[in-house]
């Protein structure tokens, strides 16, 4: 299969644990995107990574969460001191950069957090 | 702030008929690109369609279409002769054509089709 890949695919957490997730994009793929998916509503970005450089985030990534794509490759999302509010599915995505709406984002099955 | 409304949460459709999935945004930029994604539960999301806003002509892919109104900031999907499989939650999106790449999605509308 070589579509983008997210692990683990459930996540069980305490209150004020730290979590990382990882995603594996299309190997091709340049562009890797981060989403928040709360139930009920469409997803949330968060941030992007272009190549290994993460060229945007959002005001809902606060400082508990880290991302990175060290070579280019994979990246993962970290978040430290885990709050209920955190309980969501988190989407990965990856494009090939275009600079058209060609440009297709394809997202991985998710990982969904549960914080107790 | 560019949002995106979904106003029908819900729909129902009879297989092999057709239906329409509203979808309105809010933006003062000229130059966007618009998405519909489909969500089957427990899958992953894939793309139905797209349409920049530069043009006039309306998107379709094979049974989907768009009503693309840009100065009524509407973006409705047309599935025709719908089926089993197309059952799921649809998201509207929307997404600047510029650096930034980021899409603003919709709250959604889960779509039941009934045999």
């Amino acid at each position: 299969d070589t579509g983008v890949s997210q692990d683990p695919r459930h996540k069980i957490t305490k209150r004020g644990q730290n979590v990382t997730f990882r995603c594996d994009p299309i190997s091709e793929h340049n562009r890797l995107y981060w989403y928040r998916q709360t139930l009920g509503q469409g997803p949330e970005f968060l941030t992007y990574f272009q190549n290994e450089a993460q060229l945007e985030k959002s005001r809902l990534l606060s400082d508990r969460f880290s991302a990175e794509r060290p070579k280019g490759s994979f990246s993962t999302l970290e978040i430290q001191r885990t709050e209920q509010g955190d309980s969501a599915m988190y989407l990965c995505a990856s494009s090939l950069a275009s600079g058209s709406s060609r440009e297709t984002q394809y997202f991985g099955p998710g990982t969904r957090l549960l914080v107790l | 702030a560019q949002t995106v409304t979904q106003s029908q949460p819900e729909m129902s459709v009879q297989e092999a008929e057709t239906v329409t999935l509203s979808c309105t945004y809010d933006t003062s930029e000229s130059d966007y690109y618009l998405f519909w994604y489909k969500q089957p539960p427990s899958r992953q999301m894939i793309l139905v369609i797209r349409q920049e806003a530069y043009k006039q002509q309306n998107a379709t892919e094979n049974r989907f279409s768009v009503n693309f109104q840009k100065a009524a900031k509407s973006f409705s999907l047309k599935i025709s002769d719908s089926q089993l499989g197309d059952a799921a939650m649809y998201f509207c999106a929307y997404r600047l054509n510029n650096y930034g790449q980021n899409f603003v999605f919709g709250p959604g509308t889960r779509l039941s089709v009934l045999p």
